[in-house]
């Protein structure tokens, strides 16, 4: 079973619209859950990160962490097209150890 | 603002040479990480650094790769003797220390690395 699952897309929303983002984990010892978003050829630049159960909000972003259920996502409002990327969620385990997510390419469509 | 630099961008060698991949982390950050991602795949955790030692690894990173802080500043990884399946993007990143409550990774541009 892999650690984070992601599905990747693609996705293509028109500009506007809300985009819902989401990946499952399966070790309940994971504790600290991060998006990263990244373009073509480029690292991956961080978006937000919470430790906790519930929402987090970042201007048109929002992050919600549900630990009973495995499940995070990123919502993303009013979707621009400089939205146009993959984005990654990742998630921290207890030994400093990383595990990302495979990545969901958004398209939004002017 | 501070960023993560890599260097080279592109590194084109031939199977079985060895490469050494170079990183300047943020300056105040303590932790220091490598990732790989192969074209279309996900990234790929390999090795993370504290404190001039290996704190955690992947079963990707075997012998052939070492980590090393030679300096304040430098962040190098090497691979002995590469294969052809060592082509990927080869992302650092570091992190602040975690008494500051956050433990986000910041990430360089990453270092494609071609094997012929």
């Amino acid at each position: 079973q892999k650690e984070v699952e992601q599905d990747p897309g693609p996705l293509s929303v028109p500009e506007g619209a809300i985009v819902s983002l989401n990946c499952t984990y399966s070790n309940s010892a994971f504790q600290y859950f991060m998006w990263y978003r990244q373009y073509s050829r480029k690292g991956p630049e961080l978006l937000m990160y919470t430790y906790s159960s519930g929402n987090k909000e970042d201007g048109r972003f929002t992050a919600q962490v549900d630990k009973s259920s495995k499940y995070i996502s990123l919502f993303i409002r009013d979707s621009q097209p400089s939205d146009s990327a993959t984005y990654l969620c990742a998630i921290m385990d207890t030994g400093n150890q990383f595990y990302f997510g495979t990545g969901t390419s958004l398209t939004v469509i002017p | 603002e501070p960023e993560v630099t890599q260097t080279p961008s592109h590194q084109v060698t031939q199977m079985g040479q060895e490469v050494i991949l170079r990183c300047v982390p943020i300056s105040n950050h303590l932790y220091f990480y490598w990732y790989r991602q192969i074209l279309g795949q996900k990234v790929e955790f390999l090795v993370s650094f504290y404190n001039n030692e290996i704190s955690e690894k992947s079963e990707i990173f075997d012998d052939q790769f070492s980590v090393e802080r030679p300096d304040g500043s430098n962040f190098t990884l090497k691979i002995r003797s590469t294969k052809l399946e060592d082509s990927a993007m080869y992302f650092c990143a570091s992190s602040p220390p975690w008494t500051s409550g956050s433990y986000e990774q910041y990430f360089g541009p990453g270092t494609r690395l071609t094997v012929t």
